[in-house]
């Protein structure tokens, strides 16, 4: 089993829509969380970084961690075609701070 | 300011080569790691090396082994090269001190495809 979990999609909306992109882990010592951008045949752009549980806005974005569940959120409010595009989950514990564990992805399609 | 440049962007090599694929990091920042990203595993921690050194290392095999010189760029080189080794190589450098920083601003890539 993975440490991190992220179901591959591929996820397809509206414009418009409310997306709701999620992660789950097993890894306790996981402290600091983070959301990635991945557009095809880019690198990946970091969106939100969050330390342990809470929650963050950004914009249209929004990051909830909840470490009693070991589940992780990013909401994306009106959703955009713009958008489209692989988010990775990626998480790492304190101490090894450049040592992340990404989640393999979900895919998402925002249709017009 | 430039982002992570990486280069080359594409390669193609047959098993038993070796390769040397080369990062250089925003300006300013110190600490380079390396990922591999396939469709199957996802990406990957390769390395991460801080002011020359290699301060972190994941669970690959010796053929793949990096460096990091004075001026912060970074090679990385996988030897004896074997047909999973192809694969999207992602660098991603970081701008804070000794601790790491969990704000890593990553390349486009080296897609590397071993016939």
């Amino acid at each position: 089993q993975k440490e991190v979990e992220q179901d591959p999609g591929p996820l397809s909306v509206p414009e418009g829509a409310i997306v709701s992109l999620n992660c789950t882990y097993s890894n306790s010592a996981f402290q600091y969380f983070m959301w990635y951008r991945q557009y095809s045949r880019k690198g990946p752009e970091l969106l939100m970084y969050t330390y342990s549980s809470g929650n963050k806005e950004d914009g249209r974005f929004t990051a909830q961690v909840d470490k009693s569940s070991k589940y992780i959120s990013l909401f994306i409010r009106d959703s955009q075609p713009s958008d489209s595009a692989t988010y990775l989950c990626a998480m790492s514990p304190t101490g090894t701070a450049s040592k992340l564990t990404f989640g393999t992805g979900t895919r998402l399609q925002v249709t017009l | 300011k430039a982002g992570v440049t990486q280069t080359p962007r594409y390669l193609i090599k047959t098993r038993g080569q070796q390769v040397t694929l080369s990062c250089s990091p925003i300006s300013g920042h110190r600490s380079v790691s390396w990922y591999q990203q396939t469709p199957g595993q996802g990406l990957q921690f390769l390395f991460e090396y801080f002011s020359e050194t290699q301060r972190n290392k994941g669970n690959f095999p010796g053929r793949f082994s990096g460096r990091q010189f004075s001026n912060s760029r970074s090679e990385m080189n996988v030897s004896t090269l074997e047909l999973g080794d192809s694969a999207l190589y992602l660098c991603a450098s970081s701008p804070r001190g000794p601790r790491g920083s969990h704000e890593q601003f990553f390349g486009p890539g080296t897609r590397l495809t071993v016939l």
